[in-house]
């Protein structure tokens, strides 16, 4: 399996241009998570998606961000307009099911780093 | 909101000194989690803590959840310059989302 797979690992823009994030997560896992990480803020879960539809976007935060999930295999992350405060890592994780007694853990991808400038 | 605190944020040793990393929560958790980071990289699971009480090792590595299931800890013994990284705990606090600990950042000083 390859893994969770991020695109682009890294991206650079300028203010105000809209970016888009890809996620392809593995196969069979039903939930998939979009997190953001900062120095200042750590690891914050933007979204999350079970079975394609999305169940938590408190975590978005503002109306500049969106996220989509149209298929089982496929993702994506939008920010319109970008700011230099957006710049930052974007993790997507996806696991086969949450709290169970089965020991899985969310599987991340390797993450894009995008810069504002 | 609900959070995991973990403590130190910072820790440089020597090789082959131990090293421990504290998780710590208000509230009871169901579960906990624990991953590591590498610089440049990014989280992978290690492992998941559910019993009171538990303890589980992982060769030089050892988890431990609290009797209360309100803390956690993860012990490294003869720290080796492949444990550098980022040590981040993670918990359910009643539903779906993970919320993740601030993080321990290990350094090893060879």
């Amino acid at each position: 399996d390859a893994g969770v797979i991020q695109s682009p690992r890294h991206e650079v823009t300028e203010m105000g241009q809209e970016v888009t994030l890809r996620c392809k997560p593995i196969s069979g896992h039903d939930y998939l998570f979009w997190y953001r990480q900062t120095m200042m803020r750590g690891l914050e879960l933007l979204i999350y998606f079970n079975n394609n539809v999305p169940i938590d976007d408190s975590g978005m935060p503002e109306d500049r961000f969106s996220a989509k999930m149209p298929n089982a295999s496929f993702s994506t992350l939008k920010i319109q307009p970008s700011e230099p405060r957006d710049s930052a890592v974007y993790f997507c994780a996806s696991s086969p099911y949450i709290v169970g007694t089965a020991n899985f853990g969310y599987t991340f991808g390797s993450g894009t780093r995008l810069t504002v400038v | 909101g609900q959070q995991v605190m973990q403590i130190p944020q910072y820790q440089h040793v020597q090789e082959g000194e131990d090293f421990t990393t504290y998780c710590n929560s208000s509230t009871t958790l169901s579960n906990i989690q624990w991953y590591k980071q590498r610089p440049g990289g990014h989280p992978v699971f290690l492992i998941q803590l559910v019993k009171s009480g538990e303890v589980k090792k992982q060769k030089r590595l050892t988890f431990q959840f609290g009797e209360a299931k309100k803390n956690s800890s993860l012990h490294i013994t003869a720290t080796q310059t492949t444990d550098v990284g980022t040590y981040f705990c993670a918990a359910y606090f009643g539903n779906e989302k993970l919320t993740f600990g601030t993080g321990t950042r290990l350094t090893i000083i060879p």
